[in-house]
């Protein structure tokens, strides 16, 4: 069936380092992809989206690259801040029903 | 001010109670959505809606009902509570007919139910 599978975390960083959370999936049709963030106490909001193969999102330095034929969205950013500190979903849309999420990845930095 | 709203924010309450959460949204969008996050599951689909005529359950819709009183609202209740509901619910909506299958959803901000 449809999933997505995100690293497990907690990934703890210091500040500036360089950031990946894998994010591979498995769909029934041909998905838009999503990497949404939770920060503490609130609910979640779109990071960035990819719609078709090759296709790169990006917002606020972060980016993810939509890789067909390895079915992944990996989510980088070149330079954590203390302030990226949040729980962050992949997800994907087939245009059925509603959106699947992975089981999130708790992302720390510390100063 | 928000364009999804869910109250209460938080509530605890005790086991066999019925328990209505509500959710409101001024985008217009004709799709709703109740989820439910647990740590280490990430969102699970309860219920959704496509239209004020057409309901559908999700993944994990045992134990849940739901109510889509106006295009703007969408409640969802538990008859009986039970203490494996406690978790984070969130409301959210969707246009997809401005963005197809590129279409985001919109969140609400969350209610806590603790169930004892």
């Amino acid at each position: 069936g449809d999933s997505v599978t995100q690293m497990e975390g907690p990934v703890t960083l210091s500040e500036e380092a360089f950031l990946t959370i894998n994010c591979t999936y498995t769909a029934t049709g041909y998905p838009s992809l999503f990497w949404y963030v939770q920060y503490p106490g609130e609910g979640l909001q779109l990071l960035l989206k990819a719609t078709k193969a090759d296709d790169k999102g990006s917002n606020k330095g972060f980016e993810a690259t939509y890789r067909k034929e390895t079915t992944s969205f990996h989510l980088e950013k070149g330079s954590v801040q203390v302030s990226d500190s949040a729980v962050y979903f992949c997800a994907f849309y087939t245009g059925r029903r509603a959106l699947t999420f992975g089981s999130g990845t708790r992302l720390q930095v510390q100063p | 001010d928000a364009d999804v709203t869910q109250t209460p924010r938080n509530r605890i309450t005790k086991t066999g109670k019925r328990i209505m959460l509500e959710c409101s949204q001024t985008k217009g969008h004709d799709r709703m959505y109740w989820y439910r996050q647990d740590p280490g599951l990430g969102l699970r689909l309860i219920y959704y809606s496509f239209d004020v005529k057409d309901i559908n359950k999700g993944e994990i819709s045992d134990g849940y009902s739901v109510s889509r009183q106006a295009q703007a609202k969408f409640s969802l209740s538990l008859e009986s509570a039970i203490p494996n509901q406690t978790a984070l619910y969130f409301c959210a909506t969707s246009d997809p007919m401005t963005s197809g299958r590129a279409t985001e959803q919109f969140f609400g901000p969350g209610t806590r139910l603790t169930v004892l």
